[in-house]
């Protein structure tokens, strides 16, 4: 069974910029959910989808969105990057959320210049 | 506002040697996970404890749930060079999907 596939592992952008990463669950899980993970401020959570609808949200800013297509594959956007948006982006899936253990992907690197 | 603490933030042991990391958080919640990440790799998930009393097993780590106390622990017996990592702790809100992470424990284990 294939596991979670975040695309690109590595992404260099320079301030102002839009970005898009993507994310395929493990197949059958409809439940994903998306981290940020820097040294300074350690793992956040930024949203959760399960079938097609954002049920919470992190406290970050607006230039942070996401969203799930009906195939359960997920997209997170991130536009008028900032230096402080380099760090590691995590994405997870699972079957049902809460109850059981996430399976994470091996993340993006975005690195803003 | 819910947060998680761990401790220690960081450790350096012997191999053979017994240790517990802590996790305690500040407001109710019945769910507790507890994942490892080595280094520049992503996150594996150990354990979900999901009632007070839990007691979860596997290998040379255990973990336990006190809801009351708001309090998990991540016991390592007879640690083994494979077991250095980061560990996280992670709690989320009553019906709430957001998980909050506490900061990691870095456990280094020497021969």
């Amino acid at each position: 069974k294939a596991g979670v596939t975040q695309t690109p592992r590595y992404l260099i952008k320079t301030r102002g910029q839009q970005v898009t990463l993507s994310c395929s669950p493990i197949s059958g899980h409809r439940s994903v959910s998306w981290y940020q993970q820097t040294p300074g401020q350690g793992l956040q959570f930024l949203f959760e989808y399960f079938s097609e609808t954002q049920r919470n949200k992190g406290n970050f800013p607006g230039r942070f969105s996401g969203r799930q297509f009906s195939n359960s594959r997920s997209e997170m956007n991130v536009s008028t990057l900032e230096l402080g948006d380099s760090a590691l982006y995590l994405c997870a899936s699972s079957m049902r959320p809460l109850n059981e253990k996430l399976f994470f992907g091996s993340g993006t690197q975005l690195s803003v210049l | 506002e819910l947060k998680v603490e761990q401790n220690p933030l960081f450790l350096s042991m012997q191999e053979g040697k017994n240790y517990t990391i802590y996790c305690n958080y500040s407001t109710t919640s019945d769910r507790l996970y507890w994942y490892r990440q080595d280094p520049g790799k992503s996150l594996e998930s150990l354990f979900v404890l999901l009632s007070n009393g839990a007691v979860k097993q596997e290998g040379r780590l255990m973990a336990s749930l006190d809801t009351k106390a708001r309090l998990s622990t991540l016991h390592i017996t007879a640690a083994v060079h494979d077991l250095s990592a980061t560990y996280f702790c992670a709690v989320t809100m009553d019906s709430n999907y957001q998980l909050i992470w506490g900061a990691g424990t870095k456990l280094i284990i020497k021969p």
